[in-house]
């Protein structure tokens, strides 16, 4: 019954280090996102598509990008780690029409020592 | 543009008392309107809907949510609170995010405690 996979629930990486956010969604929707959780702050959106090879940036793309090769498969990639980058990262996919709901992952959460 | 708007980043109740936990949206168009949870540790789960059918809305684990087209509100309640409602709760709506693409503009959530 899974819908949408993170690569990691737990990731524990070095300032400077690049870091690849895998998701994947098997409810052929057009529109997936990534976003940030902290503290107080709410979700946050980084980037999303709307397409294979399509992006959009969000409210906080600085320090990020994506990649989007597969309808299913949505990549945040954190090119080089910050401890300021230390968050919750969501992933979510849904419909074009977004008549229905927006489904989540489960989340991955990223130290950055 | 559409938004919505919670009040309260955090509500306290007892354990059997009615929760209810605030959301008002601004749109210009009729509202899609959700609610979602999360659990520590957990991604988002949708808990309920409003598409324009009924205005009482009943979603999972006794939940329910009214939408008021005159206040702009669209409350979530349960009529008794359980532990295991500890969570933090999302309200969203439906927002165009351009070239013909819909996502869902999210609230920035109100953590709800029980006490026992």
């Amino acid at each position: 019954d899974v819908k949408v996979t993170q690569s990691s629930r737990y990731l524990v990486k070095r300032t400077g280090e690049k870091v690849f956010l895998e998701c994947v969604q098997d409810m052929d929707h057009e529109n997936m996102f990534w976003y940030r959780q902290d503290p107080g702050l709410g979700l946050r959106l980084i980037y999303f598509s709307y397409d294979v090879k399509m992006k959009e940036k969000g409210d906080i793309p600085e320090g990020y990008s994506v990649s989007r090769e597969k309808k299913e498969r949505f990549s945040l990639i954190l090119e080089s780690a910050s401890t300021n980058q230390t968050s919750m990262y969501l992933c979510a996919s849904i419909r074009r029409d977004g008549y229905n709901e927006q489904f989540f992952g489960p989340g991955t959460r990223l130290t950055v020592l | 543009a559409q938004s919505v708007t919670q009040l309260g980043s955090h509500v306290s109740v007892s354990e059997g008392a009615l929760v209810l936990l605030r959301c008002n949206y601004s749109s210009s168009v009729p509202p899609y309107l959700f609610w979602y949870v999360q659990y520590p540790n957990q991604g988002l789960q949708l808990l309920l809907k409003y598409t324009s059918a009924a205005t009482l809305v009943k979603g999972i684990n006794g939940f329910e949510a009214e939408f008021k087209k005159s206040e702009t509100s669209f409350h979530l309640t349960k009529p008794s609170a359980h532990m295991s409602d500890a969570a933090e709760y999302f309200c969203a709506v439906r927002a165009y995010s351009g070239a013909g693409s819909y996502q869902l503009t999210f609230g920035k959530g109100t953590k709800l405690s029980v006490i026992p």
